[in-house]
């Protein structure tokens, strides 16, 4: 069965430091998604990324940057030089191909990330 | 602004009540879902709609019905509200229904059942 481990229940760190938000992901499909979606304090999901299972590259977009592994089943997101605003829950999901039931998400616990001033 | 509306944004509900959530998108998106936010179990899906005229279950349906009448609602009823139903509750659409869809999310309900 599909699960996603988000081990850090909670981060804390001081403006402009860099912060990483782990992922695991468990799958026994070969065709998979990996996303991640930011959930600030007003609570609305924002989406952030998604990686497909046969794209390794990492990518960065501004301060944001994510490392995909898949020899450690791994979907790792950095955010650098944070700021203020970057506080927020992150959630990172897994979506494998369809099956009988079609689309199905698999979000982890969350991470919730604060950043001081 | 294209996007999905929920309505109530929050609900005190006592319990034993029905209620239903409402869900509207205008982004003719096939897939419509309602997922639960609880606090350290991330978001749980409850149930699914791939095309209108069609529904399912998902992690967690007991207690939970919904309708796809059209493309463009999805509502979610509490036939009998308990206190275990006290979540905030999200809808979300995707365009299809492959992997790869990315889901748009409403702003979400926030409901207590005392």
């Amino acid at each position: 069965a599909q699960k996603v481990t988000q081990a850090q229940t909670e981060i804390s760190v001081v403006e402009k430091e860099d912060v990483t938000l782990d992922c695991v992901y468990e799958t026994r499909d070969t065709t998979y998604y990996l996303f991640w979606y930011k959930q600030p304090p007003s609570g609305e999901l924002v989406f952030l990324i998604r990686r497909n299972s046969f794209d390794e590259q990492n990518e960065i977009s501004g301060r944001y940057s994510w490392n995909f592994q898949k020899s450690t089943s791994s979907f790792n997101f950095t955010i650098t030089a944070s700021q203020v605003v970057d506080s927020a829950v992150y959630f990172c999901a897994l979506s494998e191909a369809p099956g009988n039931y079609g689309q199905n998400f698999v979000f982890g616990p969350g991470t919730r990330l604060s950043v001081l001033p | 602004i294209a996007g999905i509306t929920q309505a109530p944004t929050s609900q005190i509900l006592a319990a034993g009540r029905r209620m239903t959530l409402r869900c509207t998108q205008d982004m003719r998106h096939n897939a419509m879902y309602w997922y639960r936010q609880d606090l350290g179990l991330g978001l749980r899906l409850i149930h699914y709609s791939n095309t209108a005229g069609t529904t399912g279950k998902g992690e967690v349906p007991d207690g939970y019905s919904v309708s796809r009448a059209n493309t463009d609602d999805f509502p979610l009823t509490l036939a009998s509200a308990v206190p275990s139903q006290t979540s905030v509750y999200f809808c979300a659409s995707s365009e299809g229904t492959s992997g790869a869809n990315v889901l748009t999310f409403g702003a979400g309900s926030r409901l207590t059942v005392l």
